[in-house]
């Protein structure tokens, strides 16, 4: 059976950082493409960022550029979104999710998400 | 950006009942939209995608369109069941950043 497990959130100080991981289990990891998206507590869904399945392609939303820094070991079915320099908009649930083949561009299968509070 | 807007933001139906949930592109996607369910808690799940295509194992009673132009959407749910009561979201994926409609809660009447 197909999962995603985020881990690595918590509660951070403003300009902290955090590594937040997605482990994947039961799909061939990679052959997909990986995407972030976040949720604020009681908003709507955001799109953060993507890696395509060599790693080689990277997409971010533009308020996160040059913060945030996604990145996957193919080797350990494990995705991987560095977050530096946050701020309060950063507080947030992150999902991981798996890209559609082949349109890579809907998000199939997700974590339970892994909760990032920023807060002095 | 692409901006994304829905209406309703929320619609009170009972079981059985046809519900209709619109989505708004501010410029023309094709048929890049998806919809998605959420249930409180819970992660967002994908119903339909490419506008019409229903994903695997997905009831029948959801279905989506695109009404003319690319720029608008439909979500429908025939004969409403409890389970379908959450917060139903369309997202756009022409091109990035991918952006999602700010949701509609469908609740029980």
């Amino acid at each position: 059976q197909e999962q995603l497990v985020e881990s690595g959130g918590g509660l951070v100080k403003p300009g902290g950082y955090l590594r937040l991981s997605c482990e994947v289990s039961g799909f061939n990891f990679k052959d997909y493409y990986m995407h972030w998206i976040r949720q604020a507590p009681g908003k709507g869904l955001e799109w953060v960022s993507c890696i395509n399945q060599s790693g080689t392609m990277r997409q971010y939303r533009d308020s996160v550029k040059g913060r945030f820094t996604i990145s996957r070991d193919n080797a350990k079915n494990s995705l991987f979104l560095d977050i530096s320099n946050l701020s309060d908009d950063d507080t947030a649930i992150y999902y991981c999710a798996s890209g559609l083949r082949p349109q890579n561009w809907y998000f199939n299968l997700w974590g339970r998400g892994t909760l990032v509070t920023v807060s002095s | 950006d692409i901006q994304m807007t829905q209406s309703p933001s929320s619609v009170s139906a009972s079981v059985g009942d046809r519900v209709t949930i619109s989505c708004r592109s501010s410029q023309d996607i094709y048929n890049w939209v998806a919809w998605y369910q959420q249930k409180p808690g819970k992660a967002p799940k994908l119903l339909i995608y490419g506008a019409h295509n229903l994903y695997g194992g997905v009831p029948s009673r959801f279905s989506g369109s695109r009404s003319g132009s690319g720029t608008e959407f439909t979500l429908t749910i025939t004969s409403l069941q409890p389970e379908d009561f959450a917060t139903y979201y369309c997202q756009q994926g022409n091109s990035f950043p991918f952006t999602f409609g700010p949701g509609t809660e469908v609740e029980i009447k």
